[in-house]
């Protein structure tokens, strides 16, 4: 199965600030690559993906970067803001019926 | 668009008894939806995936005699925790893939807090 790790766990950053998480997996055959964001007692939305065949999407402040021969793809988020506040999850898929596997979370705390 | 809703948001019941949860997709079919459940502070974990008019396939581990699934249309799927125990009390929390566009795309619902005393 895939095993995917998630880099950093938490992630501290004042507003305005830059912010980056990465998102390693092993399966080579995983072709679609979300990153989701969930807020306390919710479920998670989806913020951004990209698929194999695309090296980089940005959707104004939020980009992921993907390098699928190291097997890592990464979110940036720019010019952050409190409300970005919350945990990142990053679920590597595309094989088995469009199943995904979800890396640990990465708690990110913007401060005012 | 890509809308999807979970009922009841919260449930609360009886060591012993069973729940029903629902998934359903809003504003488009949804062949397959997944079933999830996340402890406090930690991650999602896949259950199960159901296919419309088909019987659903669970992760090791998940006990399917427990965990029921039906998935009876393109737009609903429950999940029943039957003779439910303290130790199923998690969030359970559904997504739905569309049968046309983007087929990768997974949407999730809201959750449902389930607690069982």
């Amino acid at each position: 199965g895939e095993n995917v790790e998630q880099h950093p766990s938490t992630l501290s950053v004042q507003e305005g600030d830059s912010a980056v998480i990465k998102c390693t997996y092993s399966d080579s055959a995983s072709n679609y690559f979300p990153w989701y964001k969930q807020e306390l007692g919710k479920g998670p939305q989806l913020i951004i993906d990209i698929r194999s065949n695309v090296g980089e999407k940005k959707d104004q402040r939020i980009a992921v970067t993907l390098n699928k021969t190291a097997k890592h793809f990464s979110l940036h988020i720019t010019e952050t803001q409190p409300e970005d506040s919350a945990v990142y999850f990053c679920a590597p898929g595309g094989t088995s019926y469009g199943k995904l596997t979800f890396g640990q979370g990465t708690i990110l705390t913007v401060h005012p | 668009g890509a809308v999807v809703s979970q009922h009841p948001s919260w449930v609360i019941c009886k060591s012993g008894t069973s729940v029903k949860i629902e998934c359903r997709s809003l504003d488009f079919q949804a062949t397959t939806m997944f079933w999830y459940r996340q402890f406090p502070k930690q991650s999602l974990m896949l259950m199960a995936t159901s296919n419309e008019g088909s019987k659903a396939t669970y992760e090791q581990g998940v006990e399917k005699d427990k965990f029921l699934i039906n998935h009876a249309s393109l737009t609903l799927s429950t999940l029943t925790v039957t003779s439910a125990h303290p130790e199923d009390s998690s969030f359970y929390i559904c997504s739905a893939r569309r049968t046309s566009g983007s087929p990768d795309t997974q949407y999730f619902g809201p959750g449902t807090r389930l607690t069982v005393l």
